[in-house]
């Protein structure tokens, strides 16, 4: 079945504790990126990659960093995550310019 | 470059017909459509590039005016199942994405 898969669905932690959500997908796309979600903001771009070796910062980069090592993963990492990264995260992925598949999303809390 | 998009939200009842506009300040390459259920990830409706087409399935359907940088999703006969979040998404030269604020739509019996 073709599908984006996020890890964790839900993670509470703590001020400047490093953590990643991984992301993959067995589509063999090009494009991936990172969005999160906040009430009254819609969807931002954090980062994308459209290929192997290649990101780009998005619309909200500050505070995150991703790797594209292989092209079916693309996780993101918050080196020391702050409050205001409380958010709802997904990840999806397209083969441009087409459909952008959306993983089931990750909620954080940041306390 | 966030595209804007009106109504913010909109209440239908079953049958009626509801129209939501995107417009952008940028050149648009592409202009995606989804829509999201609560708390769940967004699912996509369609694509449009940039010519002027029109596209759609049943009963949604969606034009893109690449001069004036505006794309209008149609939802004709709104059943209950299109309730939701929709979302347009542009796509200038660059390959960044920006999706707009939303338009919550809900359509009762």
């Amino acid at each position: 079945e073709a599908q984006v898969t996020q890890n964790p669905r839900y993670l509470i932690t703590v001020t400047g504790k490093k953590l990643t959500v991984t992301c993959s997908q067995n589509m063999n796309h090009e494009y991936m990126s990172w969005y999160r979600q906040d009430p009254g903001l819609g969807l931002r771009q954090i980062y994308y990659s459209m290929n192997v070796e290649v990101t780009d910062k998005g619309d909200v980069p500050e505070g995150y960093k991703v790797s594209r090592k292989e092209k079916r993963n693309f996780p993101l990492i918050l080196e020391s995550p702050s409050p205001n990264q409380t958010s709802l995260y997904f990840c999806a992925s397209s083969s441009p310019p087409g459909t952008q598949y959306f993983g089931p999303g990750t909620r954080l809390l940041v306390l | 470059q966030q595209p804007v998009q009106s109504p913010q939200a909109v209440i239908l009842r079953e049958g009626e017909d509801a129209v939501i506009n995107c417009s952008s300040s940028k050149a648009l390459y592409s202009v995606h459509w989804y829509r999201q259920k609560h708390g769940e990830a967004p699912v996509f409706l369609m694509i449009l590039l940039k010519g002027g087409e029109q596209k759609g399935h049943e009963k949604i359907s969606a034009s893109f005016n690449e001069k004036k940088q505006q794309s209008s999703l149609y939802l004709t006969a709104s059943q209950l199942s299109y309730s939701g979040t929709y979302f347009c998404g542009t796509e200038s030269y660059g390959n960044q994405f920006y999706f707009g604020t939303g338009t919550s739509l809900t359509v009762i019996p």
